[in-house]
């Protein structure tokens, strides 16, 4: 099946500090990827969409200079939190798809824990 | 816009027993419906998806699901379940023009006792 990994899985950082999360397909090539984040006992809520080789999509509410998504080749997105503050710290989760005819499937990536302290 | 609904936040049962998991969602056009499975601190495992044909959908882990139009709901089911089942539960819709942007429910936690 298709596999999605996040790099890394739990990071701690200080406030103001910026923090850079990897995303990648490894058996296949997502020509879209998504970015969620999931506070404790909430469900997932989209921030983002990323198409390889274009600007990202953000959702309403969503700073986009706040959360920089590159999208620069179709096995890996990345997610920067730029000036990290103790409110950003969440479990950020990635997915990848890649729509063959009308199949569309979201595969997951095992998520980021950031701690901003 | 599309949205999910999860009737039921907490859904505990004892081993072996049935469970439903509900989910209803509205949409003003034809959609894909989904179950996922997140286990704590992972991220989300596919169960089973509806994108057309049969109505009743079978995945992994022994889950089902049925599609039905009518009622716009997508109910979760398994015969038995085992305490390995306890998890969060995640129905999702997404148009089938939209590239797969997913809307989610608000979960359902499933404990299953001994």
């Amino acid at each position: 099946g298709a596999v999605v990994s996040q790099h890394p899985s739990r990071v701690i950082c200080k406030s103001g500090t910026s923090v850079k999360i990897e995303c990648r397909s490894l058996d296949f090539q997502a020509t879209t990827m998504f970015w969620y984040r999931q506070f404790p006992k909430q469900s997932l809520m989209l921030m983002a969409t990323s198409n390889e080789g274009s600007k990202a999509t953000y959702e309403q509410g969503v700073e986009k200079d706040k959360f920089l998504i590159n999208h620069a080749s179709l096995t890996l997105s990345t997610l920067t939190v730029t000036s990290a503050h103790p409110e950003d710290s969440s479990f950020y989760i990635c997915s990848a798809s890649s729509p063959l005819g009308r199949e569309e499937t979201q595969y997951f990536g095992p998520g980021t824990r950031l701690l901003v302290l | 816009a599309q949205s999910v609904t999860q009737l039921d936040s907490q859904v505990p049962v004892f081993e072996e027993a049935p469970v439903e998991l509900r989910c209803n969602y509205s949409s003003s056009v034809s959609v894909y419906l989904f179950w996922y499975v997140q286990y704590p601190n992972q991220g989300l495992q596919l169960l089973l998806k509806y994108l057309s044909g049969s109505t009743l959908v079978k995945g992994i882990n022994g889950f089902e699901a049925e599609f039905n139009k009518s009622q716009t709901s997508f109910h979760l089911r398994k015969p038995s379940v085992h305490i390995s089942d306890t998890a969060e539960y995640f129905c999702a819709v997404s148009k089938e023009t939209s590239g797969s942007r997913l809307t989610f429910g608000e979960g359902t936690q499933l404990t299953v006792n001994p």
